[in-house]
């Protein structure tokens, strides 16, 4: 069965803190597999998509890497603006599968 | 460029009643996918519409139902609502096939009292 388990649900790191949050997977065919970032209450906001095992992708403070098994999402140096939950996203056939997210809070 | 608009933002209606969502996606693309958010199940894939033919269903019971128009916007459709139904309801438009990056609207917060 198709799985997508993301951890930890919840992390709390001061500013400046860097850390990572984890994406592991377990499904046939993998397409793509995709970060979002997602504030209270709005939708899911694209990060990043990543196709193949060893693929990287940076964004400000936010790194994106890939394996076979798993996608770590790099925090360095967070500050408040930060905070909010993660998603990970991954197609297979035409479907996605989420994640149920981490929830970063960064403290000042 | 105008992103993925939904309508209503938010909704309240009774048990039994049935409730009609609107998404208009980005202009060019042509996939539409719709999603319902709980807290206690995260995001879960509804269904997706392509070139007004749905490509793709998830496990939800036919109560649930959409469409797609000629210009790629969608509708989603819920029947006799019940309690459980309340949720966020988020479309995600992509380019061609929901092999490339989606990009969700605000969502649709649905209440069911």
């Amino acid at each position: 069965e198709d799985q997508v388990t993301q951890s930890p649900e919840a992390l709390r790191l001061q500013e400046g803190e860097s850390s990572s949050l984890n994406c592991s997977y377990t499904v046939s065919g993998l397409r793509g597999l995709f970060w979002y970032r997602q504030d209270p209450g709005k939708g899911p906001e694209f990060l990043f998509t990543l196709y193949s095992a060893g693929e990287e992708k940076e964004k400000e403070r936010l790194k994106a890497t890939l394996t076979k098994k798993e996608s770590f999402l790099h925090i360095t140096a967070p500050k408040p603006e930060d905070s909010a939950t993660y998603l990970c996203a991954v197609v297979t056939g035409n479907q996605f599968y989420f994640g149920t997210g981490t929830s970063l809070t960064v403290i000042p | 460029k105008a992103g993925v608009t939904q309508t209503p933002r938010y909704l309240i209606k009774t048990r039994g009643q049935q409730v009609t969502l609107s998404c208009s996606p980005i202009s060019g693309h042509r996939s539409v996918s719709w999603y319902q958010q709980t807290p206690g199940q995260g995001l879960q894939f509804l269904f997706e519409y392509f070139s007004e033919t749905q490509r793709n269903k998830g496990n939800f019971p036919g109560r649930f139902s959409g469409r797609q128009f000629s210009n790629s916007r969608s509708e989603m459709n819920v029947s006799t609502l019940e309690l459980g139904d309340s949720a966020l309801y988020l479309c995600a438009s992509s380019l061609d096939s929901q092999g490339t990056e989606a990009f969700f609207g605000q969502g649709t917060r649905l209440t069911v009292v």
